[in-house]
């Protein structure tokens, strides 16, 4: 049974383009977490989602940042017109209950 | 913010057991207590969690005290590559609504040889 599977797993990117961070969950997890680590400090949650539905997004960004976690296809983490700030180590993790998290290996953004 | 308290960092000798203490004074009923690690710019990785009985599994040893305000995770054999920061989280257990891992500042263990 494979891992999460998260790609890229570098990503850069200049100014005001837009990443997109894709997150395959281990098969039948049905619930995605994703988690944003800044350079030296801990990881935050951002958004929380179940198929085709946003569960909790109390932790992601009010603007440029978006989650979506179709019917068919991976789990996509978008960020919109991406600046300096945004680089980070970004991880998800998938959960067949909601419990216990199984994380990725994460995308490194790097923002130039 | 983090409702668990870890000190900062601890060292231990290879082969040695680690154990790595958590002050959760606020802890609810239905809390579970999770223990996850990170290896340098790797994924978090689950290790453990418990309710108010002691846990084993195949990598640690989670003892939770009888008022369930503090816990100790123990790794018996430490080795090298238990090198990592340990982050000790609360959150709603079982058979509630899946709630995020809100992580601290965890206790960065060094094993050394």
């Amino acid at each position: 049974n494979a891992g999460v599977m998260q790609n890229p797993r570098h990503l850069v990117r200049r100014r005001g383009q837009e990443a997109r961070l894709r997150c395959s969950p281990m098969k039948g997890h049905s619930h995605v977490y994703w988690y944003r680590q800044l350079p030296e400090e801990g990881l935050k949650f951002m958004v929380y989602l179940q198929k085709e539905n946003i569960i909790d997004e109390s932790g992601m960004p009010k603007e440029r940042f978006s989650a979506e976690f179709p019917k068919e296809g991976p789990s996509i983490l978008r960020i919109q017109q991406v600046v300096r700030g945004d680089s980070a180590a970004y991880f998800c993790a998938s959960s067949p209950s909601g419990q216990e998290g199984f994380f990725g290996q994460g995308t490194r953004l790097t923002v130039v | 913010d983090a409702k668990t308290t870890q000190p900062p960092s601890m060292d231990c000798a290879e082969g040695r057991a680690a154990n790595l203490p958590c002050n959760h004074s606020t802890i609810s009923g239905n809390e579970y207590v999770y223990w996850y690690r990170q290896i340098h710019s790797q994924g978090p990785q689950y290790i453990i969690h418990g309710l108010k009985n002691n846990e084993t599994n195949e990598m640690a040893s989670l003892i939770i005290t009888e008022d369930r305000k503090s816990s100790t995770l123990i790794l018996p054999h430490a080795t090298l590559r238990d090198t990592a920061v340990y982050y000790c989280i609360v959150r709603v257990g079982r058979g509630q609504a899946g709630t995020a891992l809100i992580f601290g500042k965890g206790t960065t263990l060094s094993v050394s040889s």
